[in-house]
């Protein structure tokens, strides 16, 4: 059963890079259904889709995102990262990693991490 | 972008009752809808997706409906373990969205 597990700082200071990496047990098929995602949830608020990627490495990030955001894969390690530059308190959040199936007519996110509370402040 | 509208935002209930969530979508989404359950300090849980295909190992008292633009969640008798957080999501398109959320709580 494929597990992930978010890890990286609990604490970043503004203006700084946040980074997060996703660790899959059972490891990331060579496969073209699934894509490895990210996703944030700020307190008392829904849920943010960040991006995703494919195990070719080819990526897509919400427009919201994109100009600070950067996902990257690992397979040999079976991880994937994020990257979002230049935070501040707004992205304040418990940020998780999803594997995101993708085969339609069927598509979702599952499983999920637990997900990790990271904080912006100096 | 496809915005999702999820109403009611808030919900209180019996246990026992029928409750229906509702989720609209701004442009058509076809059955690319999708929803999950969140319990405080938890991962969100897929629930159903498709519109209405449940995912397996969830309870038979879910049921989802809907295509195009209007999608509704129902839990048909509600047990205690059902009190949570319940959000949409649409993966017609990009960016992907969710709605932002009904929260279900014991009356």
């Amino acid at each position: 059963q494929v597990q992930l597990q978010e890890s990286g700082p609990g604490l970043v200071k503004p203006s700084q890079t946040l980074s997060l990496t996703c660790t899959v047990s059972g490891g990331i098929p060579s496969s073209g259904d699934y894509y490895w995602t990210w996703i944030r949830q700020p307190a008392g608020a829904g849920l943010e889709w960040i991006g995703r990627i494919h195990y070719r490495g080819n990526t897509y990030y919400s427009p919201s995102f994109e100009s600070r955001v950067t996902i990257s894969l690992d397979t040999s390690m079976n991880q994937f990262s994020l990257k979002l530059t230049s935070v501040n308190a707004a992205d304040t959040a418990v940020y998780y990693c999803a594997r995101w199936y993708n085969k339609s007519p069927f598509r979702w996110f599952d499983p999920w991490g637990q997900g990790i509370l990271v904080t912006v402040s100096s | 972008d496809f915005q999702l509208t999820q109403s009611p935002s808030f919900l209180s209930a019996s246990l026992g009752d029928r409750v229906t969530i509702t989720c609209r979508a701004s442009q058509d989404i076809r059955n690319y809808l999708v929803w999950y359950q969140q319990k405080p300090g938890r991962a969100p849980k897929l629930l159903i997706h498709a519109a209405s295909t449940l995912q397996g190992g969830v309870p038979s008292r879910f049921s989802g409906s809907g295509s195009g633009t209007e999608f509704t969640l129902t839990i048909s008798s509600l047990q205690p373990e059902d009190f949570a957080t319940y959000h949409c999501q649409q993966l017609n398109d990009y960016p992907v969205t969710f709605g932002q959320g009904t929260r279900l709580e014991i009356k």
